[in-house]
């Protein structure tokens, strides 16, 4: 089945700087990997998604990028705000096959960042 | 606006109990999903379900069951509760319509003494 690893588990950054958090996966048949943000104390809510047909996609602050060849992606977060902090989990997905709809997580990794 | 809910935010149980949390969707969603989620291991899938009465296994469905009785509910089930299934269990669905995108329940704590 497939693996996804991400990384840091924790980044601590100041305001106004950027993030980067790095997944890798292991199936080659993944086609789908969104990004979950996680507010403490609240649900995981999708930010962002990147399909494999596509190399990067932006929205405002943050964009995504995809390596297939590598089979590794990543979110960048520009211009931090403390509003920003929360545990980000990226994901992949045979999305289309008989997967169901089904997401493999990575470990998360908890944003702070400090005003 | 997509709404998922779940029966309880905090539970407390006995080792050995059967314990029961349910969740409901109320957007017509073909697809339902239970995980755990543990820090440092990120969201781990228990079980997920894509049609009434179908289920199929995730990735840690020992001492877990499920059912799925009606579309719009989707229950967990520990046979009989122990300490090492205290946890953060999230509900999550998706329409199954080529979108992929999960609705995650507020979540239900669980403590098993």
């Amino acid at each position: 089945g497939e693996n996804v690893e991400q990384h840091p588990s924790t980044l601590s950054v100041q305001e106004g700087d950027s993030a980067v958090i790095k997944c890798t996966y292991s199936d080659s048949a993944s086609n789908y990997f969104p990004w979950y943000k996680q507010e403490l104390g609240k649900r995981p809510q999708l930010i962002i998604d990147i399909r494999s047909n596509v190399g990067e996609k932006k929205d405002q602050r943050i964009a995504v990028t995809l390596n297939k060849t590598a089979k590794h992606f990543s979110l960048h977060i520009t211009e931090t705000q403390p509003e920003d902090s929360a545990v980000y989990f990226c994901a992949a997905s045979n999305a289309g096959g008989t997967s169901y709809g089904k997401l493999t997580f990575g470990q998360g990794t908890i944003l702070t960042v400090h005003p | 606006d997509v709404k998922v809910t779940q029966s309880s935010r905090y539970l407390v149980k006995r080792t050995g109990e059967k314990v029961f949390l349910e969740c409901v969707q109320d957007m017509d969603h073909e697809n339902m999903f239970w995980y755990r989620q543990d820090p440092g291991l990120g969201l781990r899938l228990i079980y997920f379900s894509y049609d009434v009465k179908m289920k199929e296994k995730g990735d840690i469905p020992e001492g877990y069951s499920v059912s799925r009785e009606k579309k719009e509910r989707f229950s967990l089930i520990l046979e009989s509760a122990s300490t090492n299934q205290t946890s953060m269990y999230l509900c999550a669905s998706s329409s199954g319509q080529s979108e992929e995108t999960q609705y995650f329940g507020p979540g239900t704590r669980l403590l098993v003494l």
